[in-house]
């Protein structure tokens, strides 16, 4: 079963708008972390939020993390169209490798 | 560093044939993960590596599939005898450690179809 459910499932916006990914997961973990996959590529390691985090930035990516709530949120400022790809939050619980979510596909219009 | 190398990048084969993917992974990077991934599943674990010992083969759907990691700088992916609902995407990974804070580097992966 999936730890991490992304939400939505798919989004589309112009370039220059905010894009928000949400991510729930079921049991505790270490730490989340968040990937980016282009068509017919690899994923790519963007960022990594630790439990007892709340955000972290990186360039454009901004993350959260509400582990009262098992929730996080990936937020790309200033989008352009180079940011069309999939996203996916992978959750660490320490016991196992990384469980990935089912992916947001993000569409930026140019 | 290229990177973590996979092949073949495609396979095309027929039902009942044998399939071998294979992966070099990150030099110095001691864990090694064999995901799928298809439309309907998502990314799934198969299989994952410490130290080249297997850690965890629950993900590994039947007795169809073996894994095995030689040595530090290889690895396969064996389908024997294959079917039509292997078809998927198969991706290796590595990375420094497992449970420890560490990302993954993903290979390109291998889209294996069988008909």
């Amino acid at each position: 079963s999936q730890q991490g459910e992304e939400d939505p499932q798919a989004l589309s916006i112009q370039e220059g708008e905010n894009a928000t990914m949400n991510c729930s997961y079921k049991t505790s973990i270490n730490n989340l972390q968040w990937y980016r996959q282009n068509s017919g590529r690899g994923l790519v390691h963007l960022i990594l939020i630790r439990s007892n985090e709340r955000e972290k930035h990186s360039g454009r990516l901004r993350v959260t993390l509400d582990t009262s709530k098992k929730s996080s949120s990936l937020l790309i400022t200033a989008s352009r169209a180079a940011d069309t790809a999939s996203y996916f939050c992978a959750t660490d619980t320490g016991r196992r490798a990384l469980t990935f979510g089912s992916g947001t596909r993000l569409q930026v219009q140019p | 560093d290229a990177g973590v190398i996979q092949s073949p990048r495609h396979e095309v084969t027929e039902m009942g044939q044998e399939v071998t993917l294979r992966c070099k992974p990150i030099s110095g990077h001691n864990s090694l993960f064999w995901y799928r991934q298809t439309m309907m599943r998502g990314l799934e674990l198969l299989i994952y590596f410490n130290n080249n010992v297997p850690i965890d083969d629950s993900g590994m759907p039947e007795d169809r599939f073996s894994a095995k990691m030689p040595n530090a700088s290889f690895s396969t992916l064996k389908i024997q005898p294959s079917e039509p609902r292997d078809s998927a995407v198969y991706f290796c990974a590595s990375s420094l450690g497992t449970g420890q804070g560490y990302g993954y580097t993903f290979g390109s992966g291998t889209r294996l179809t069988v008909v």
